[in-house]
This record gives C-alpha cells, structure tokens and sequence, in this order.
C-alpha cells in the first residue's frame, strides 16, 4: 500500500531561522514525490518535486527538499523562514513504477512564521 | 487561461438532496480529479479520469458519480447528500496520467445538514 506520513500537525519557527517540515512515505515501487502548499481559501500550489536524480530539489519560493531512500523521507526545508510563508504544506507521493495513476496526499502540516 | 476552475464556491444542501459540483480545465489535460479535504485527514482521491470517456475510483469513491463526456469537463455527483459529505472539494489536472504536476482549482465548500 503507498502511504505518506506527515508526523508534525504544526510546526513554528521565527522569521529568519531554518525551517524544515518533515515527511516519510510508503510505496512498493519507484517513489514520486511532491510538495504543495496551500493558503487560507485557496486551492494547492505546486512547490517542488523529486522524480529521479539528484537527491537535493530545489522548488519555488526558495524551498528545497532532500529525498532520503534509506529513510524513506522527503522533508522540506527552507534556509531562512518569511512570515509570507506561513500555510498548509502538504506532502504527497505517487507510485512510479505502476501504471495506476493515484497520489496519495499527507495529513498536512500547518507553518507558522513568528515575526 | 483560467486554469481549474470550479463551481459554486459554497453550497449548503439538506440530507437526501442531489448536486453537481461542477469543474473544468482548459489546458486540454487530459488527466482530472477529484479529492475532498477534511480537518486531520489531508487530501483524498474521490475519483479520476485519464481521459475523455474513462473514470476510475480512488480511495473514497462511495456516494459520488463522475463522468467525464469532454476533455475540458470533470463534474462531481453526490446523488443523496449524507452529511458525511460535509467537506471541502477539490477538483485537479494535469497533462496526461504520467506528468507529475497538479493544478487544484480553488475547492468547493459544501455542507449537507
């Protein structure tokens, strides 16, 4: 079974300092995975992704994520926080090795950037 | 290009009544789908399409019809509104099953007393 788990509901930091959200999956396969963000009333947003290569990804909006395949983790991080970037981070993962099409989404982890 | 969009924005409906939520793309992708969003639980697939003319079930498929006639249009049916359906709806797509990339359009929140 393909699963993701985000195991912070709610992660703060100060403005200025690192931030990383963390996420861990569970796929039989090829893992694909992703990075959204979502604002108050609003759709997702794609951030970032890691399909093959490079274990480091750099996203929009200064973010970047590590794929950890010993771990099974994809945490995001950022080098230096915004206020601006206080949302809904949502982690999701798809199975690229099967021909099936669904992605599987985290519970969803809320960011608070402290001024 | 508008994107996704989705209509209504709110709905409020009485248990045992029918709606269509309503989603189109007009990116000609030809992958679309529907996912409902609840507090502690993220994001979960209701249904999808690789294409005009072909659906298939997610994880919560029960009490919810999709079809989808054109490569622009995904609707969403709810046939006998339970108020477990009480949630927020989003409709997403991409250009064709294996890209990778989603586009959510801005969801739907519907209550069903």
């Amino acid at each position: 079974a393909q699963s993701v788990a985000q195991p912070e509901d709610q992660v703060n930091v100060a403005e200025g300092n690192p931030l990383t959200v963390k996420c861990t999956y569970s796929v039989s396969g090829n893992p694909y995975l992703f990075w959204y963000v979502q604002y108050p009333n609003r759709g997702l947003q794609f951030l970032l992704k890691y399909i093959t290569g490079d274990n480091l990804v750099k996203g929009s909006y200064g973010f970047e994520a590590e794929f950890n395949k010993s771990q099974t983790s994809f945490h995001l991080k950022k080098p230096s926080a915004l206020v601006s970037d206080s949302a809904l981070y949502f982690c999701a993962v798809r199975d690229g090795s099967r021909t099936g099409n669904q992605f599987y989404f985290g519970t969803g982890t809320s960011l608070t950037v402290i001024p | 290009n508008a994107g996704v969009t989705q209509t209504p924005k709110f709905q409020v409906l009485k248990t045992g009544q029918s709606m269509t939520l309503q989603c189109a793309q007009d990116m000609n992708h030809e992958y679309m789908s529907w996912y409902r969003q609840d507090p502690g639980m993220g994001l979960r697939l209701i249904h999808y399409s690789v294409g005009a003319g072909i659906t298939d079930q997610g994880e919560v498929p029960n009490g919810y019809n999709v079809s989808r006639s054109t490569t622009e249009d995904f609707p969403l049916r709810l046939l006998s509104a339970a108020p477990s359906q009480t949630s927020v709806y989003f409709c997403a797509s991409s250009p064709h099953p294996s890209s990778n990339e989603q586009f959510f359009g801005p969801g739907t929140r519907l209550t069903v007393l």
